[in-house]
């Protein structure tokens, strides 16, 4: 059964950086024809797609943060990262990590259980 | 970027009644769509992909159809427990975006 965690700081100041990781486990992230992609959801709000990265390491971002974010991969620690720069309190948000791919039955079909993140000083 | 619209945005209906959520896309997305239910504190769960493909586990009033722009999904008898929020995802192009969810709530 595969499962995605996210873990990182729960807290990031102003204009810092939040820094986020998923851990895959029951597959491989380098599996030919996933992709693995984050998505935020401000308290109240709806879902935002932030990036993905490819089983190959392509990656692709939301237009509106692709200035300030970077998703990578560590295939030897089987997990991928987020990295936000420059944080506001507009980033404050529940961060989810999901597996989807060039088929349709795997797109966002796995989710984390989500982590939220505070932007305060 | 491709905008997703979905109306309404909220809705109120009975148990039993047939309800129904629309999201057009600004351009055609063939059938490059899926739909998320979320309850609210929990994970978002996919209901529906490639446009009318039932996710297994999940009853059979929900189902979904459309394709190009428009795309509707529909609870044939809404039950108390369907009382939850509902996203559509095109992922035809990057970057992938959500529709601004449908929040259902039982009169």
């Amino acid at each position: 059964q595969l499962q995605l965690q996210e873990s990182g700081p729960g807290l990031v100041k102003p204009s810092e950086t939040l820094s986020l990781t998923c851990t895959v486990s029951g597959d491989s992230i380098s599996s030919n024809s996933y992709s693995w992609g984050w998505i935020r959801q401000p308290p109240g709000k709806g879902l935002e797609w932030i990036g993905s990265i490819s089983y190959s390491g392509s990656t692709n971002y939301n237009s509106s943060l692709r200035s300030r974010v970077t998703i990578s991969a560590d295939t030897s620690k089987n997990h991928f990262s987020l990295t936000l720069s420059s944080v506001t309190a507009a980033d404050t948000a529940v961060y989810y990590c999901a597996r989807h791919g060039n088929t349709y039955d795997v797109m966002f079909d796995y989710w984390g259980q989500g982590t939220l993140v505070t932007v305060s000083s | 970027d491709i905008q997703m619209t979905q109306s309404p945005s909220a809705m109120s209906a009975s148990v039993g009644d047939r309800v129904t959520i629309t999201c057009r896309a600004s351009q055609g997305i063939t059938d490059h769509l899926a739909w998320f239910q979320q309850k609210p504190g929990e994970v978002p769960k996919r209901l529906i992909y490639a446009a009318s493909s039932l996710q297994s586990g999940v009853p059979s009033r929900f189902s979904g159809s459309g394709s190009g722009t428009e795309f509707t999904l529909t609870i044939s008898s809404l039950q108390p427990e369907d009382c939850a929020t509902y996203y559509c995802l095109q992922h035809n192009n990057y970057p992938l975006t959500f529709g601004g969810g449908t929040k259902v709530e039982i009169k």
